[in-house]
């Protein structure tokens, strides 16, 4: 039963275009949303995040909308880069008991941008 | 130097070996956790542990054994591999404030043959 989805697994984008990668999830008590960014052959890297206290957050070319009555999140990047090309992981956790919960990922998007 | 570091980086056994997979990091973190990634399935949790005297079982744990040696060392080992344990093997550490982001390992790729 997955608990955080992205249901398109790869996405092909025109260097220069926004890139537009989401993700839902389905456990209404995730309170913290995180994007990480991964290439081949190296573990995953943190890209943003957002707490379920905002719905906007932005880093440079890297914005991170969440939609919480409809449980989505989206990354949004603006202007895609041929270096933006990478495996994209949507992760979620919750906080309880005086800690942060473990992270779950979804499956991931496969981000290719094109020159 | 990384702050995560996971040896080793390749690894092909045979089935029914055992084999270990260490992790160590720098960041001073008390959370430790091992992930496996296989093809569009995402990263799942295998074992955490929040401090030495703490081991957990995450979603995936049949098959694998942890030890948390040090505050900054937690190996994984797999007592009879398997070739359905051919994975990407990632180690993470984790800060315990609110609203903290996981640390990453490169990965050690295990093929079991």
């Amino acid at each position: 039963d997955q608990q955080v989805k992205q249901n398109s697994p790869s996405l092909s984008v025109q260097e220069g275009r926004i890139s537009i990668l989401n993700c839902d999830y389905t456990n209404s008590m995730f309170d913290y949303f995180l994007w990480y960014k991964k290439y081949p052959a190296e573990g995953p890297t943190f890209l943003i995040s957002i707490s379920s206290i905002k719905d906007k957050n932005e880093d440079g070319r890297f914005t991170v909308f969440l939609n919480k009555s409809a449980k989505h999140l989206s990354l949004h990047i603006v202007p895609s880069q041929p270096g933006d090309s990478a495996v994209y992981f949507c992760a979620a956790s919750e906080y309880y008991g005086g800690s942060q919960g473990n992270l779950i990922f979804g499956k991931g998007t496969k981000l290719s941008v094109k020159p | 130097d990384a702050d995560v570091t996971q040896t080793p980086r390749n690894r092909i056994t045979k089935t029914g070996k055992r084999i270990m997979l260490e992790c160590s990091q720098t960041k001073g973190h008390d959370r430790m956790y091992w992930y496996r990634q296989d093809p569009g399935l995402g990263l799942r949790l295998i074992y955490y542990s929040f401090d030495v005297k703490d081991i957990n079982k995450g979603e995936i744990s049949d098959g694998y054994s942890v030890s948390r040696q040090a505050q900054a060392k937690f190996s994984l080992s797999l007592e009879s591999a398997i070739p359905n344990q051919t994975a990407l093997y990632f180690c993470a550490t984790r800060g315990t404030g609110m609203n903290t982001e996981a640390f990453f390992g490169q990965g050690t790729r295990l093929t079991v043959v």
